[in-house]
């Protein structure tokens, strides 16, 4: 099992550009989750989506679009990147809510110029 | 809103036992979790509290009060390899099922 994985590993945006980052998971779960982690701002949820065909808004949803298609893809795009979006992007999946563990993927790196 | 509250840095000696303490404020609050997270590789799943009380896993445990809006990880027999960031989390209800709600993290720092 791979469990979580992101693509890319990496990125360089300019001002305006649009992209998407890609997450996958290979556990059945229904659960999947968007973060944003920036320095001395712990983990920041963006969207999540409780099964396929559903998501909903986290804490930092504004400039983020989301889509869940397949069970086991959840898809974060970014339609006009902006400063302020340069983060390290964190894809995780659960079996259920609550208490279940969350299992992480590595994270992308974005940096927008 | 929420919030948790959690202390920015700690620092121990190998072999040590170290408290880190997560205080809350949220709505429909469903449990509190802990996460750990090595120089921003990806986080791991230590231990989850939804009743009051003490949970316990090997040399970690963890620690719940629902009515003081309270918890903490509890670290012994501390090693350089515990040297990480530690998340306390909520979990509480959204727009849609429930999602976690994370603290800012503790830096805990080892040393021998």
């Amino acid at each position: 099992n791979a469990g979580v994985t992101q693509t890319p590993k990496f990125r360089v945006l300019k001002t305006g550009q649009s992209m998407t980052l890609l997450c996958a998971q290979d556990m059945n779960h229904e659960y999947m989750y968007w973060y944003r982690q920036d320095p001395g701002m712990g983990l920041r949820l963006i969207h999540y989506s409780v099964g396929e065909g559903t998501t909903a808004k986290g804490e930092v949803p504004d400039g983020y679009n989301v889509s869940r298609l397949k069970k086991q893809n959840f898809l974060l795009g970014l339609e006009s990147a902006a400063p302020s979006q340069t983060s390290v992007y964190f894809c995780a999946s659960s079996l259920g809510t609550s208490g279940s563990e969350q299992y992480f993927g590595p994270g992308t790196r974005l940096t927008v110029t | 809103g929420q919030s948790l509250e959690q202390p920015s840095e700690v620092t121990a000696v190998e072999g040590a036992i170290v408290q880190i303490n997560c205080t809350y404020q949220t709505s429909g609050f469903y449990g509190l979790s802990w996460y750990q997270q090595h120089d921003g590789g990806a986080p791991t799943f230590l231990s989850y509290n939804a009743l009051d009380g003490l949970e316990e896993t090997g040399r970690f445990s963890s620690f719940l009060s629902r009515s003081d809006s309270y918890g903490y990880l509890l670290l012994q027999e501390l090693q350089m390899k515990d040297s990480a960031s530690y998340f306390c989390a909520v979990s509480q209800y959204g727009q849609a099922g429930t999602a976690l709600i994370f603290g800012k993290g503790t830096t805990l720092s080892v040393s021998s």
